[in-house]
């Protein structure tokens, strides 16, 4: 059982749509990330929120807009996607941002777009 | 952060020790050795993670040379539930680069 939590775990959306991806943590948390993962690669880090705020943002397209409502929760809203943007989207979190500190990974929202 | 070099695939028998290795020759001083894998369909599982010395925890061991410049996982009697992708990883913080990892298959 996983410790972060993200819904749901499948979506499918057409390109004119309007969805969003949530994520959740009760461990305490002050660190929480977004990776974006195709097939058969590596996870990519996308967005980081440091003690609610923004503190990374890796050149991420503006179709994808996180956002940090409280020290539990992570959104990412998601606008007029691609069908390149079909990926596996994991959450994580860690205790905060300075390291060395592990992170935990919820098992991902499996995003498909027509 | 530091590159690092992992062989692409390992194979491994169930109940025997798996040692995976870890090439990061351009590792700076204050950079931590971390590991993570991932399960088909699952999340990356934080395993262990180290500076200089040995460490040792209920899931794996880590073995760092003396130089830094490599490490290795070992885990010490795979289960067939041990098949995943292993990643290496080096960072200073908690933010991680995830390499290409090892397909680390356990077989009966």
């Amino acid at each position: 059982d996983t410790e972060v939590t993200q819904t749901p775990k499948h979506l499918v959306m057409g390109m004119t749509n309007k969805k969003s991806l949530k994520c959740e943590q009760h461990m305490g948390h002050r660190a929480m990330y977004w990776y974006k993962q195709k097939a058969k690669k590596p996870p990519e880090l996308m967005f980081v929120y440091s003690y609610e705020k923004l503190s990374i943002n890796e050149s991420v397209p503006s179709r994808f807009s996180p956002e940090c409502p409280n020290s539990s929760l992570l959104n990412l809203h998601l606008h007029a996607l691609q069908p390149e943007d079909s990926a596996l989207y994991l959450c994580a979190s860690s205790q905060d941002e300075s390291g060395p500190q592990p992170q935990h990974f919820g098992d991902g929202t499996r995003l498909s777009i027509l | 952060d530091a590159k690092t070099t992992q062989p692409p695939s390992m194979d491994c028998a169930e109940g025997r020790a798996a040692n995976l290795p870890c090439n990061h020759s351009t590792i700076s001083g204050n950079e931590y050795v971390y590991w993570y894998r991932q399960i088909h369909s699952q999340g990356p599982q934080y395993i262990i993670h180290g500076l200089k010395n040995n460490e040792t925890n209920e899931m794996a061991s880590l073995i760092i040379t003396e130089d830094r410049k490599s490490s290795t996982l070992i885990l010490p009697h795979a289960t067939l539930r041990d098949t995943a992708v292993y990643y290496c990883i080096i960072s200073g913080y908690s933010t991680l680069t995830f390499g290409k990892g090892t397909m680390l298959l356990v077989s009966p």
